[in-house]
């Protein structure tokens, strides 16, 4: 089976600080993989996605991510934090047919204003 | 619909009392998932329905728990005889297979 590894478990920011929020998983095959974001109180939502092409994949917010291949990885960044951005972030990965979306067990940011 | 709806929103209920958990995926989503969201745990994988394919149940903790689709639509999670340890936010997400996941606000179930 899939598993998705976030070594950040809790992460202490100021504004206009830069983020990266670690994310490995253990598959050999083609992956899809996602960020999800989940503010106070809200549910879930897509922060971006990558299925295939530029590995370096932009999203909602100013948040990006990298997927190295070499490295199973896929780490969310974004070079200057808001107190806005203080919510819970989730990596996902599924298989290239989509079916078990595999989660990891999640950052809470907290950004300072 | 608009999104994935979930009823109730809160749920609280006796030990040993069994408990149904609604969620309408997105009109035409042909896969429909379930987690369970324990605090500090992470989302944990219940049950995943795609179309008329048998259910992938491996997620599923325990006999007490039981999920359906009925239509290809709607689905019902039943946990039966509750346990404290069930208390959680259980989340319903939908896809249509070639995109993300899409989920519901989730019910956060109580168990006392």
């Amino acid at each position: 089976a899939q598993s998705v590894s976030q070594h950040n478990h809790h992460v202490i920011l100021s504004e206009a600080a830069s983020l990266e929020l670690g994310c490995n998983y253990s598959y050999g095959g083609t992956v899809n993989l996602f960020w999800y974001v989940q503010y106070p109180g809200q549910h879930l939502q897509l922060l971006l996605k990558y299925f295939s092409g530029d590995p370096l994949v932009k999203g909602i917010k100013g948040f990006e991510a990298e997927f190295i291949k070499s490295k199973f990885s896929f780490n969310l960044r974004k070079p200057s934090v808001q107190w806005s951005d203080t919510a819970e972030y989730f990596c996902a990965v599924t298989g290239y047919n989509f079916n078990k979306f595999y989660f990891g067990s999640g950052t809470k940011l907290n950004v300072k204003p | 619909g608009a999104g994935v709806s979930q009823s109730p929103s809160n749920k609280v209920t006796e030990k040993g009392k069994d408990v149904e958990l609604r969620c309408d995926p997105i009109s035409g989503h042909t896969a429909l998932y379930w987690y369970r969201q324990s605090l500090g745990q992470g989302l944990e994988f219940l049950i995943y329905f795609q179309g008329n394919s048998a259910p992938d149940k491996s997620g599923l903790p325990s006999d007490r728990f039981s999920a359906e689709r009925t239509g290809g639509s709607v689905s019902t999670l039943t946990i039966q005889r509750t346990q404290q340890e069930d208390s959680a936010v259980y989340l319903c997400a939908s896809t249509d297979s070639h995109t993300e996941a899409f989920f519901g606000q989730g019910t956060r179930l109580t168990v006392v």
